[in-house]
């Protein structure tokens, strides 16, 4: 158990719908990272947030976005969806630079 | 970006034996993280390296960071049927996102 929540576990939706994937941070950890995991890939970085702003991006279109609340928790909008959006989303968090620990994921399916 | 790239692919072992895998990068890393991922889990953390030559254990677990700062490898001894799974290397620069690896699945065999 590493502490970091993701709900909910399993969702689909349909191709141009808007998707909220939600995230509770380890006790005491201030930053959140989201990662797109593919079928039979590593995880993709998508961003971080630290104290509520966004701290840096990986290579993911500006539909993909997120919050961060003042409890640290975390949530991660993607919309427009579409088919290669199908994947399991990762929520990981850290205290600063601090080691990474993941939740167990929300597989999102895209039809 | 940085492209991270595991080897083996897959591994078929024994129970009992013992596993070596690594990954190698085209960049310099300043952590190097070792996760296990069961199906449908998020990864878990195995090991952390922070230093450039430094090997640590965690149980049957050892790996080591490269010299060059761009290689890891983890070792498991005495493999057990639970070790099944899949095994990322994931490095990290002074920014604070993650560079997975391609990932190493393995399979033991009772």
């Amino acid at each position: 158990e590493t502490g970091v929540t993701q709900s909910p576990t399993h969702l689909i939706k349909t191709r141009g719908q808007q998707v909220t994937l939600r995230c509770s941070s380890q006790s005491g950890h201030n930053t959140v990272s989201w990662y797109q995991q593919a079928l039979g890939q590593g995880p993709q970085f998508i961003f971080q947030y630290y104290r509520e702003e966004e701290n840096g991006r990986g290579n993911f279109p500006p539909r993909f976005s997120g919050l961060q609340f003042p409890n640290y928790s975390s949530e991660l909008n993607v919309n427009a969806l579409e088919l290669d959006d199908s994947a399991l989303y990762l929520c990981a968090s850290s205290l600063g630079t601090g080691t990474a620990f993941f939740g167990q994921g929300t597989r999102l399916t895209v039809v | 970006g940085q492209q991270l790239n595991q080897s083996p692919q897959s591994m078929f072992i024994q129970e009992g034996e013992d596993v070596s895998m690594n990954c190698t990068s085209s960049s310099i890393f300043n952590t190097w993280l070792w996760y296990k991922q069961d199906p449908g889990e998020g990864p878990v953390l195995l090991i952390a390296l922070y230093k450039a030559g430094e090997l640590t254990s965690n149980g049957r677990l050892t790996a080591q960071f490269g010299i060059t700062r761009k290689d890891s490898f983890l070792n498991i001894s005495a493999s057990i049927p639970s070790d099944v799974g899949i095994y990322f290397c994931a490095g990290q620069t002074g920014a604070n996102n993650l560079f997975f690896g391609t990932g190493t699945r393995l399979t033991v065999i009772p």
